[in-house]
Parts: C-alpha cells; sequence; structure tokens
C-alpha cells in the first residue's frame, strides 16, 4: 500500500508571495491533518480534514488555509509569506481521523526569503 | 499550556543500553498515546501506541509503559542500537479532537 505522498518536496518563495501544497493520503483514509514543523516550536497543529469537512483547527493566523476534495486529497494555502512560514509542513492520514492511527507524509520543506 | 509535556530534551546512550523518554499529559480525556520517531529530512514514523486500558505494551525492543493516575507514560528502548539515533515524539489525542506532541528527544546511542 503507497504510503502518504506531498508535493512539492522543497519549495522557495519570497515574502508576501502564496504558497500551494499537496497531499495525498494513503488509499481509503479520509482524514487529513497537516502540521508545522521547527526547531524551535516542534510540531504544531494546523488543521485537520476528514470528507472534505475542517473538522478541527490549530492556532495560525488565517493566512494558513485548507481543503480536502473528494478523493480525500488535500491542498494546504499559506497567503502573503513571511519569513516566519520558514518550516516542514506535514501531513498525515488516518481512517478515522483524531484517536486514530496517523502516518506521517515526507513533508515540504518550505523556505521564505 | 502545553497539553504534552517531554522529557528529557536530549539523550544519549551506549549501545546496548536502555534508553528512556518521558511524557506526562493534563488531559484526561485522551484515550491514544502514540510514539514516533523522525530520523532527519524523514516524516515522523509511527513506532508503537498505547490505550489507557493497558499498562504496558510490547514490541520487539520498544515498550510504552502506561501511568493513567499520574497521567504519564514512557518509551522505553531496549538493548539502545546506533540505528536508533533519532528524534522521538509522543503524543496524545482523542477521537473528534487534534493530535498534541511533546517537544521531542534527540537520542543518541554512542557504538
Amino acid at each position: 500500500k503507497a504510503g502518504v505522498t506531498q508535493t512539492p518536496r522543497y519549495l522557495i518563495k519570497t515574502r508576501g508571495q502564496q504558497v500551494t501544497l499537496s497531499c495525498s493520503p494513503i488509499s481509503g483514509h479520509r482524514s487529513v491533518s497537516w502540521y508545522q514543523q521547527t526547531p524551535g516550536q516542534g510540531l504544531q497543529f494546523l488543521f485537520e480534514y476528514f470528507s472534505e469537512t475542517q473538522r478541527n483547527k490549530g492556532n495560525f493566523p488565517g493566512r494558513f488555509s485548507g481543503r480536502q476534495f473528494s478523493n480525500s486529497r488535500s491542498e494546504m494555502n499559506v497567503s502573503t509569506l513571511e519569513l516566519g512560514d520558514s518550516a516542514l509542513y506535514l501531513c498525515a492520514s488516518s481512517f478515522r481521523g483524531t484517536g486514530d492511527e496517523q502516518f506521517f507524509g515526507p513533508g515540504t520543506r518550505l523556505t521564505v526569503l | 499550556q502545553q497539553q504534552v509535556k517531554q522529557s528529557p530534551q536530549s539523550l544519549i546512550v551506549q549501545k546496548g543500553g536502555i534508553s528512556i523518554i518521558n511524557c506526562a499529559y493534563e488531559n484526561t480525556a485522551f484515550d491514544y498515546f502514540p510514539w514516533y520517531q523522525q530520523f532527519p529530512g524523514k516524516g515522523p514514523a509511527l513506532l508503537i501506541a498505547i490505550r489507557p486500558d493497558v499498562s504496558e505494551k510490547k514490541e520487539g525492543r520498544f515498550t510504552i509503559s502506561f501511568n493513567k493516575s499520574a497521567k504519564q507514560f514512557s518509551l522505553h528502548i531496549m538493548d539502545s542500537q546506533p540505528g536508533d539515533s533519532a528524534t522521538y515524539f509522543c503524543a496524545a489525542s482523542s477521537a473528534g479532537n487534534q493530535f498534541y506532541f511533546g517537544t521531542g528527544t534527540s537520542l543518541t546511542v554512542i557504538p
């Protein structure tokens, strides 16, 4: 069974630009969660989508948004990029969502210059 | 308020030794406690997980000990190997709620 895939793997943007990251979950999984990982803050929860609906949301500004499609693939968008948005963005999929086994993708490394 | 507190931040163990990482949680509603292992440049990988109806779970060299009354759980790595050198994260969750992660422990196993 294929694992969670994320594209692109690496991304370099400049301040003020916007970016869209993509995540394809494990086949059959309906929940996709997004996390931001930085050396100082660790793994910070962004949001979770389940069957195309946002079910949980972390404490991030409105510049961070996401969506999920009917095939469970998910996208995350960050608008008006700031230097502090440089991080590894991870998505994780699970069958039932929170409280269930969660499997991570390799992440997208975003660098904002 | 940090929902899950993890210690130590870093750990150095000799090959063959026992590595112990501890986590404490606040919310008594949590009912799923996984541990993740992360190598540089990779996403976290699920290592082992426990639910509060048991006090211990063992998978190979990895054991989770769970103390519900103390709201603590720990990861024990027996016979630690250099290949175990990685960052380990504990987490806690409950159905319908987000995962909360510890801040991570960087483990180095010296040959």
